[in-house]
């Protein structure tokens, strides 16, 4: 079946940098979709990407679509405390459902 | 609009006890899903409803099993729970198709004991 590789696992960062994460499939993907997710609650959609090479930006977080439709990467500019929390990535290819990564864990210090 | 809602949002029972989670959404969304989240494990597909009448095994469906009630409700149930059931479970939806974007519900943390 599909698989989803994301890095890193977790992450630790001083509030003001950037932060990068990334997801790769085991096979072509049609959709991405990026969600976070706050301690106690269900995750949150942040960005959906149908078409390889879309880039698409949501305030300080831009998403993009991998050109060889097996990736995906996401970046937070400028983070702040409010962006702690779990990262996911999400694909499928054709009409199948959703795969997802094991998440990113992002902490931030003040 | 309340989107996904879910209850209850805790639950903590005996092993072989039986339960219903209820899930219901008001987006007037065709598809609608059951996850389980562990640590370090990600949310693993047990079932899903790609439109009203339709259900179809995820990833882990073994244990459980599913009513999609009519378009907004689609119910989890639990017949004879085990320890390994202990998770929480999310309820989601999407508009169309089951490859696009789904809106979760806020979870039912279970304990099986």
């Amino acid at each position: 079946g599909q698989q989803l590789n994301q890095s890193p696992q977790s992450m630790f960062i001083q509030e003001g940098e950037d932060v990068s994460m990334n997801c790769t499939s085991s096979s072509i993907f049609n959709t991405w979709l990026w969600y976070k997710q706050d301690p106690g609650e269900g995750p949150v959609l942040l960005i959906a990407l149908y078409k390889a090479g879309e880039l698409t930006s949501n305030g300080r977080l831009t998403a993009q679509f991998g050109i060889t439709r097996k990736d995906s990467f996401l970046n937070i500019s400028a983070s702040i405390p409010s962006d702690v929390g779990i990262y996911f990535c999400a694909g499928n290819s054709g009409n199948t459902p959703l795969v997802f990564g094991k998440g990113t864990r992002l902490s931030v210090i003040a | 609009n309340a989107g996904v809602t879910q209850t209850p949002k805790f639950q903590v029972l005996k092993t072989g006890q039986s339960m219903t989670l209820q899930c219901a959404q008001d987006m007037n969304h065709n598809s609608m899903y059951w996850y389980r989240q562990d640590p370090g494990m990600g949310l693993r597909l047990i079932y899903y409803s790609a439109s009203e009448g339709t259900t179809d095994k995820g990833e882990v469906p073994n244990g459980y099993n599913v009513s999609r009630l009519n378009k907004r409700e689609f119910s989890l149930r639990l017949e004879s729970a085990a320890p390994s059931q202990t998770s929480v479970y999310f309820c989601a939806s999407s508009l169309t198709g089951i490859g696009y974007e789904q809106y979760f519900g806020p979870g039912t943390r279970l304990t099986v004991t």
